[in-house]
């Protein structure tokens, strides 16, 4: 199947600093991509959506200043977290899926990134 | 409110029994998708199985299929014959087809299955 690719699998940071968070789809284009967060023993919550070449929209809740997603190209979107605090700590997930509008496939995973803050 | 609601929390099954896991959805639209991942302790997220909204028949996959009851918007999980590396994180989500062909896709808060020897 295909291979979404997330990196770093884990990330050390002090309280303040900014995180840089990596997802890539290594055998497909990939136009949308989902940004999940998943809380210890928790369901994973969408943060947002990640367009190729526009904006990411946003769920109602989530501070987009402080989330800053990049979808650069068709195979790579990034999540910055800003300005970091330990309450940000939590895993990141990222998903991704081939094809155009009205695709019905799967939907692929990467292997999650885990964020502490200190 | 809630799109997608896993109401077990946990559930446990004797080994090689079947188990249910319940998932019910709520959308107006007349075009979506449900989706059951698993999850197992090491985190990453395994697809286990797909069905459109205008699917007429379950979706099957192995040991899973998908009993989808479109009136009553459930969409089941059903594991036959479970094994003991059956145990994790299930959890149901449905994809959404917005306007300019985006998607979007949410999940529930899961059932937590453990398999007994």
């Amino acid at each position: 199947g295909a291979v979404v690719s997330q990196h770093p699998s884990r990330v050390i940071c002090k309280s303040g600093t900014s995180v840089k968070i990596e997802c890539r789809s290594l055998d497909f284009q990939a136009t949308t991509m989902f940004w999940y967060r998943q809380f210890p023993k928790k369901s994973l919550m969408l943060m947002a959506t990640s367009n190729e070449g526009s904006k990411a929209t946003y769920e109602q809740g989530v501070e987009k200043d402080k989330f800053l997603i990049n979808h650069a190209s068709l195979t790579l979107s990034t999540l910055t977290v800003t300005s970091a605090h330990p309450e940000d700590s939590s895993f990141y997930i990222c998903s991704a899926r081939p094809g155009g509008a009205g695709e019905t496939g799967e939907l692929f995973f990467g292997e999650g990134s885990r964020l502490t803050v200190l | 409110a809630q799109k997608i609601t896993q109401t077990q929390p946990g559930m446990f099954v004797q080994e090689k029994e079947a188990v249910t896991l319940d998932c019910t959805y709520d959308t107006s639209d007349q075009s979506y998708g449900l989706f059951w991942y698993k999850q197992p302790s090491s985190g990453e997220m395994i697809f286990l199985i797909y069905q459109g909204s205008y699917d007429e028949q379950n979706a099957t996959e192995g040991r899973y299929s998908l009993n989808f009851q479109k009136a009553r918007k459930s969409a089941n999980l059903v594991i036959s014959a479970s094994q003991l590396g059956d145990s994790a994180m299930y959890f149901c989500a449905m994809r959404e087809f917005l306007s300019g062909g985006y998607q979007k896709v949410t999940f529930g808060t899961g059932t937590k299955l453990q398999v007994i020897p």
